[in-house]
């Protein structure tokens, strides 16, 4: 069973950058695609990104300029890193396990296992 | 606003039945697959039905998926207090080129 765990600094202030990191157990990081996933206070789930074990990458559009997402196989985590914060990127960060398929523009994409998620605040 | 519509609220009774919609257009639910997720408060969401109506394991059978056309639904049987989370639909969208989720339904059992 693929168990995943987020790690990162619970604070950060206006305008600066913050670093996420989710390390993967029970499973290889060679497979499956790889995913942040966030959800602000009483709202709901928003995509940022996944990153396949090849390292191609995919981006939510509205996150796109200011969002990397990086995979580091030797230490089975990926990480996400995510500039100039506002208020409005307070949330629960969530990392994810996700299969992919598509054929013929059919896309089949779910996010099978989850990490139990880590509260990010944008403050001063 | 989310790309997929659901009702922001849901109630049923024990033992009742209840459907939760969701509604899309033909770049996402209309051309491909529907998932749902079940999020209890304070834990991460949970894979509840993939590719439409497919249950993962360990998923009892009285949640079941369906889809038709641009719209999809979650049942759910015999309703248990158990059964009271959020419970959030997602697809691929052609045009965002990436997933999408609806704005979640509240479920609560009376």
């Amino acid at each position: 069973q693929v168990q995943l765990q987020e790690s990162g600094p619970g604070l950060v202030k206006p305008s600066e950058t913050v670093s996420l990191t989710c390390t993967v157990s029970g499973g290889s990081i060679s497979s499956h695609y790889w995913t942040w996933i966030r959800q602000p206070p009483g709202k709901g789930l928003e995509w940022i990104a996944y990153v396949y074990y090849s390292g191609s990458t995919n981006y939510s559009p509205s996150l796109q300029s200011r969002v990397t997402i990086s995979l580091d196989t030797s230490k089975n985590q990926f990480s996400l890193k995510l500039t100039s914060v506002t208020a409005a990127d307070t949330a629960v960060y969530y990392c994810a396990s996700a299969d992919y398929f598509d054929r013929d523009s059919y896309h089949l994409l779910y996010f099978q296992h989850w990490g139990r998620g880590t509260l990010v605040t944008v403050s001063s | 606003q989310s790309v997929l519509t659901q009702p922001p609220s849901a109630s049923g009774t024990p033992g009742q039945g209840v459907t939760i919609s969701c509604s899309g257009s033909s770049s996402n639910i209309g051309s491909n697959a529907v998932n749902w997720y079940q999020q209890f408060p304070g834990t991460a969401p949970k894979l509840l039905i993939y590719t439409d109506h497919q249950r993962p394991s360990g998923v009892p059978d009285r949640f079941s998926g369906s889809k038709s056309g641009t719209s999809a639904s979650l049942a759910i049987t015999g309703l248990q207090s158990a059964d009271e989370a959020d419970y959030y639909c997602a697809s691929w969208d052609a045009s965002l080129n990436g997933p999408v989720f609806g704005g979640g339904t509240k479920l609560t059992v009376l």
